[in-house]
């Protein structure tokens, strides 16, 4: 089974803080994403990288930035937190088909 | 951009009824046509897919069906159960690229 592991699952920080979101996969894939998902908007992708040190934006990069330093992790950063950014972070794998596997979740709240 | 909506975004149904949602895509370059089920608090899982040289999937209970021309595609659930109330995701992708293009998503609630 593909295991994606979100290091936090649920985050509370304020307003200005750095916030690190960590990933890890254990099935050598190379393409990982990171997802925002908020109420009636589905799933919106914020950055996806296709191997290490490679890095592109999704739709809604604004805000965040990401490091892939090693294969099987993929990091999400926010350099300073906003209360806009309170919402679901899921990360994915994908397989050369284009299924996704992704983590649990990190719910982060910004107060 | 690429955009799949999605439709309805909620859907009430008795136990043992049938279950319909649909989706509409604009990137005519899309060929994998995937949906997720999301259980409350847990992650997407694919529950099904299908691609644009098929026109419909079946399995058990769930299937699918694809329009290439209209680009259309939908999920059929029939029989259904109260375990199958969940939000549910279509999505869209071409498998020359990386990116997934998702639905809004709909939430299902089967009433027993």
């Amino acid at each position: 089974d593909v295991k994606v592991t979100q290091s936090s699952r649920y985050l509370v920080k304020r307003t200005g803080e750095k916030v690190f979101l960590e990933c890890v996969q254990d099935m050598d894939h190379e393409n990982m994403f990171w997802y925002r998902q908020d109420p009636g908007l589905g799933l919106r992708l914020i950055y996806f990288s296709y191997d290490v040190k490679m890095k592109e934006k999704g739709d809604i990069p604004e805000g965040y930035s990401v490091s892939r330093e090693k294969k099987e992790r993929f990091s999400l950063i926010l350099e300073s937190a906003s209360t806009n950014q309170t919402s679901m972070y899921l990360c994915a794998t994908q397989v050369v088909s284009g299924e996704l596997f992704f983590g649990e979740g990190s719910r982060l709240t910004v107060l | 951009g690429e955009n799949v909506e999605q439709h309805p975004s909620t859907l009430s149904v008795q136990e043992g009824d049938s279950a319909v949602i649909k989706c509409t895509y604009s990137d005519s370059a899309s060929n994998y046509f995937p949906w997720y089920k999301q259980e409350l608090g847990k992650r997407p899982q694919l529950i099904i897919d299908i691609r644009s040289n098929v026109g419909e999937k079946k399995d058990q209970r769930i299937a699918v069906t694809l329009n290439k021309t209209a680009k259309h595609f939908s999920l059929h659930i029939t029989e259904t159960q109260p375990e199958d109330s969940a939000v549910y995701f279509c999505a869209a992708f071409y498998t020359g690229g990386f990116k997934t293009i998702f639905g809004a998503g709909t939430r299902l609630f089967v009433k027993a």
